[in-house]
């Protein structure tokens, strides 16, 4: 089976843009998290999406939205850009939800300037 | 206040030695998941385990749900095993629910 994919890999934007990160779960399986991660917050949860419903969401700013496919694809935008939106955004994959066996992407490192 | 405290930050070993990672948790969980991340930022999950004991290789991951407590052991450490190793908690089965990470402990084995 093919892994998690995550494209882009690498992505530099403006302050003030918008961007898109896409992810592709493992076939079958229908929960996606997206999680952010950077040298000073450390790994969060940025929310869950499971058959094209958001189940949960962390703590971050309505600027990040997501949605979820019929395909279980992913997407997850973040508009109005700021500097400390630079991060490794990663998205992980499972058949059920958090509580199972997470399989993780290679991430989108998202540098903003 | 941090859901999931890990402990040592930092470690460095010989080859060949014992290691011991721990995790403490303050939250209700559905299962405690042991990650690794190598330089480069690819995670993969090394165990998820709600009870008991898990051994795969020459790792072992225990948990002590009345202790809320966790311990990734590396026996016989190898170079290869230099990663970043990651405690996470979910708190939430298949409803959907927050999902907590350490810290992170830097692991550098040297030859």
């Amino acid at each position: 089976k093919a892994g998690v994919t995550q494209t882009p890999r690498y992505l530099i934007k403006t302050r003030g843009q918008q961007v898109t990160l896409s992810c592709s779960p493992i076939s079958g399986h229908r929960s996606v998290s997206w999680y952010q991660q950077t040298p000073g917050q450390g790994l969060q949860f940025l929310f869950e999406y499971f058959s094209e419903t958001q189940r949960n969401k962390g703590n971050f700013p309505g600027r990040f939205s997501g949605r979820q496919f019929s395909n279980s694809r992913s997407e997850m935008n973040v508009s109005t850009l700021e500097l400390g939106d630079s991060a490794l955004y990663l998205c992980a994959s499972s058949l059920y939800g958090t509580g199972r066996e997470q399989y993780f992407g290679p991430g989108t490192r998202l540098t903003v300037t | 206040k941090n859901e999931v405290e890990q402990s040592p930050q930092n470690l460095t070993a010989q080859e060949g030695e014992f290691i011991t990672i721990n995790c403490s948790y303050s939250v209700g969980i559905s299962a405690l998941h042991w990650l690794q991340q190598h330089p480069g930022g690819g995670i993969v999950s090394l165990f998820m385990l709600s009870s008991g004991k898990k051994k795969h290789g020459r790792l072992i991951a225990t948990i002590n749900i009345q202790e809320k407590h966790s311990s990734l052991h590396i026996t016989a450490s190898h170079p290869r095993d230099s990663a970043v190793y990651i405690c996470a908690v979910s708190s939430g089965l298949n409803t959907g629910n927050q999902f907590y990470f350490g810290t992170g402990t830097s692991l550098t084995v040297i030859p």
